[in-house]
């Protein structure tokens, strides 16, 4: 069956401070990969997802970055974080016969 | 207007009640639609998941599809505690997943 993972599960940053969120998938290849954004109380925001290794697309502006090195391995990245980065970082794929996606436990990151 | 639309709430509703919650949406090119349920400080969990249009049921949670009118529902029979969440609605169509914004659900004993 398929896992996914996410570290750390809490992080508190300062502001103008580097940002990297790791997600790991398991027991399936190739998947399709999504990062969201979830502030509090609110619905998600889809910042990147990646269809293979190399490849990401960015639905939203910002000082943000993501990377995929390896086909079950998918980074979030911020040289500088802002005050408004806060809020829950949450990992998915994506099973491709329904479109249905999957996620990991989240990353409630502060920026402070 | 939001591709999808979904009352905030929260629905606050007592134990044993039957509980419907709602999503309305403009791209009649979703095909799949899916419930998640969502408790505090995790990740949304898959509930329910419908192809195209009709119902679905699954122990306490039947989720319905009307295409024409452009509206999906879930529906919790003798709705319970533990059931207090936040509720989801997603449509997919070519990998791209539309989310609701959430339905803040709670279940008083």
């Amino acid at each position: 069956s398929q896992t996914i993972h996410q570290w750390p599960a809490t992080l508190v940053q300062p502001v103008g401070s580097p940002l990297s969120l790791e997600c790991t998938v398991e027991g399936t290849s190739n998947p399709n990969l999504y990062w969201y954004r979830q502030a509090a109380g609110r619905g998600l925001q889809l910042l990147f997802y990646s269809v293979g290794i190399g490849q990401i697309s960015s639905e939203v502006p910002q000082n943000l970055s993501a990377s995929r090195p390896q086909d079950r391995q998918f980074i979030l990245s911020s040289k500088k974080l802002l005050l408004s980065d806060s809020g829950f970082y949450l990992c998915a794929w994506v099973e491709h016969s329904t479109d249905t996606q999957y996620f990991g436990p989240g990353t409630r990151l502060t920026v402070l | 207007q939001k591709e999808v639309e979904q009352d905030p709430g929260p629905l606050s509703v007592p134990e044993g009640a039957i509980v419907s919650l709602n999503c309305t949406y403009s791209n009649s090119a979703f095909q799949y639609f899916m419930w998640y349920r969502q408790y505090s400080r995790k990740g949304p969990e898959l509930l329910m998941y419908t192809y195209s249009s009709g119902n679905k049921e699954d122990g306490r949670f039947t989720a319905q599809v009307d295409k024409s009118s452009k509206y999906i529902s879930l529906f919790i029979r003798d709705s319970q505690p533990s059931d207090s969440a936040t509720y989801l609605c997603a449509m997919a169509s070519n990998y791209q997943l539309i989310w609701g914004a959430g339905t803040k659900l709670i279940i008083k004993p």
